[in-house]
């Protein structure tokens, strides 16, 4: 089945110490995101990538990294996490234009 | 500054009966309107969606109604089911970079009992 991936499914990181989140797909999607989504709240757009155009949001800080190698992966990388960091990453593909993304699991970041 | 509102954190229904979601908004630019459902450890679930050009779309037990002028949307699910218990999203889209962005609220925690 055509599917959206997320490793881990859990990570637990230290203060200052840098994580990478990874995700991959199946689809063959062009557009790839990555949301934040903290207890309670809704999922927020950190930045996407069409093609291998990065388009960042405004508000979305310089911890906050993401590099896509290829159509298949793209990773989430926090340079020095801290402990507002720790959420629920969402990572979601759309094809082109098309409004709707399909997500992954998630991975639930915990930072120590 | 919520651009996009679900008022009810939660909602208890029964089996058979119907559930009506609400979601309000505020930004006129969004051009299309989704609802996602979410289970827990899950990621959200593409459900059902309306174009800003129209008023109606239905697939099966799932009807989401737009009012433009009121920026108001709802979500009525009929018959209800006990599978359908789950975190319900609403989400507004606009083009940002040649992708949409998804404007989310924050949830409604659906609960069908018996």
């Amino acid at each position: 089945d055509a599917m959206v991936i997320q490793n881990p499914r859990y990570q637990v990181t230290q203060f200052g110490k840098p994580v990478t989140l990874s995700c991959s797909q199946t689809l063959n999607h062009n557009v790839m995101y990555w949301y934040q989504q903290k207890s309670s709240q809704a999922p927020k757009l950190l930045f996407h990538y069409y093609d291998k155009d990065f388009n960042n949001e405004a508000d979305t800080p310089d911890n906050f990294q993401s590099r896509r190698p290829n159509t298949s992966f793209c990773f989430l990388d926090i340079r020095s996490p801290g402990l507002g960091d720790a959420a629920m990453y969402l990572c979601a593909t759309s094809m082109g234009v098309v409004e709707t993304q399909y997500f992954g699991p998630g991975t639930r970041l915990l930072v120590l | 500054d919520q651009q996009v509102k679900q008022n009810s954190p939660s909602l208890s229904v029964q089996e058979g009966r119907i559930s009506i979601l609400n979601c309000d908004y505020t930004n006129s630019m969004f051009d299309y309107f989704l609802w996602y459902k979410k289970y827990p450890a899950e990621g959200p679930t593409f459900l059902i969606s309306i174009s800003s050009i129209k008023d109606k779309n239905e697939d099966g037990r799932f009807t989401v109604f737009l009012n433009k002028s009121a920026k108001h949307l709802s979500l009525h699910i009929v018959p209800s089911q006990p599978g359908d218990s789950a975190v319900y999203f609403c989400a507004a889209s606009e083009l940002t970079g040649g992708g949409n962005k998804l404007t989310f609220g924050t949830g409604t925690q659906l609960k069908v009992e018996l």
